[in-house]
């Protein structure tokens, strides 16, 4: 079955640190961008990152990069999203998601996604 | 960044008929060397991630209904459901990825 399965729900503190993951199973993970996507009731859905696992090419919300780090390890499949110094604001559920192609040609859109990983920030 | 607005904010619809939500970019997202519009159409129910709809704004995602239909060009672009279920229920998002960063409009919720 193909599926991405991602971490369970994290409460942390202000300047903590905290990495999320996302297993892929059922398909090739090197051969499929993946992104992140949070939603909060504020803002709704917004991008931050994404990368191919392939050549680890990666692209990041510029309002993001350097808040967040985007990584994946092809031997286990996971890709992850990483925090040095958490803040209230990062509060969301976070989804990862993989952007669709046929017979390697991108179609663009996130065909498969997780079922999030909540993460609350507070003192 | 390129920015989305949907309208309406949110509709509703009786069942059996239709619903018609817009989104429009405030700029272009039809790359001119392959004629594709770069944008994507999802549906979320609550409590589930996103579902992929449409992308290249007009090509319904396996699976789709084809009761769920999408089209335009350029900057303005069309998402309409025609005989509406129970299941349809929903917000509405329209997303670029003309450019990045990547971007979704705010959402439109469809209800009965």
């Amino acid at each position: 079955e193909v599926q991405l399965v991602q971490s369970a729900a994290v409460l942390k503190k202000p300047g903590e640190s905290l990495k999320i993951s996302c297993t892929v199973s059922g398909y090739r993970f090197a051969n499929y961008w993946v992104g992140w996507v949070r939603q909060t009731p504020a803002k709704g859905l917004e991008w931050l990152a994404i990368i191919y696992p392939g050549d680890s090419d990666i692209k990041y919300h510029p309002s993001f990069q350097g808040r967040v780090t985007i990584s994946a390890d092809k031997s286990i499949s996971t890709a992850y999203l990483e925090w040095s110094s958490l803040e209230a604001s990062d509060t969301a559920m976070y989804y990862c998601a993989r952007r669709g192609a046929t017979n390697g040609v991108d179609r663009g859109g996130f065909d498969l996604w997780g079922p999030g990983t909540l993460v609350t920030v507070s003192s | 960044d390129i920015v989305l607005t949907q309208s309406p904010d949110s509709l509703g619809v009786s069942l059996g008929e239709r619903a018609t939500i817009k989104c429009k970019s405030s700029q272009s997202l039809l790359y001119n060397a392959n004629t594709k519009n770069y944008l994507a159409w999802y549906q979320q129910k609550p409590g589930q991630p996103p579902k992929l709809l449409f992308y290249w704004a007009s090509t319904r995602e396996s699976g789709v209904p084809d009761r769920f239909s999408a089209s335009g060009s350029g900057t303005d672009f069309t998402l309409t459901i025609t005989n509406l279920q129970a299941e349809d229920v929903a917000v509405y998002y329209c997303k670029q990825y003309y450019d990045v960063p990547i971007t979704f409009g705010p959402g439109t919720t469809v209800d009965i």
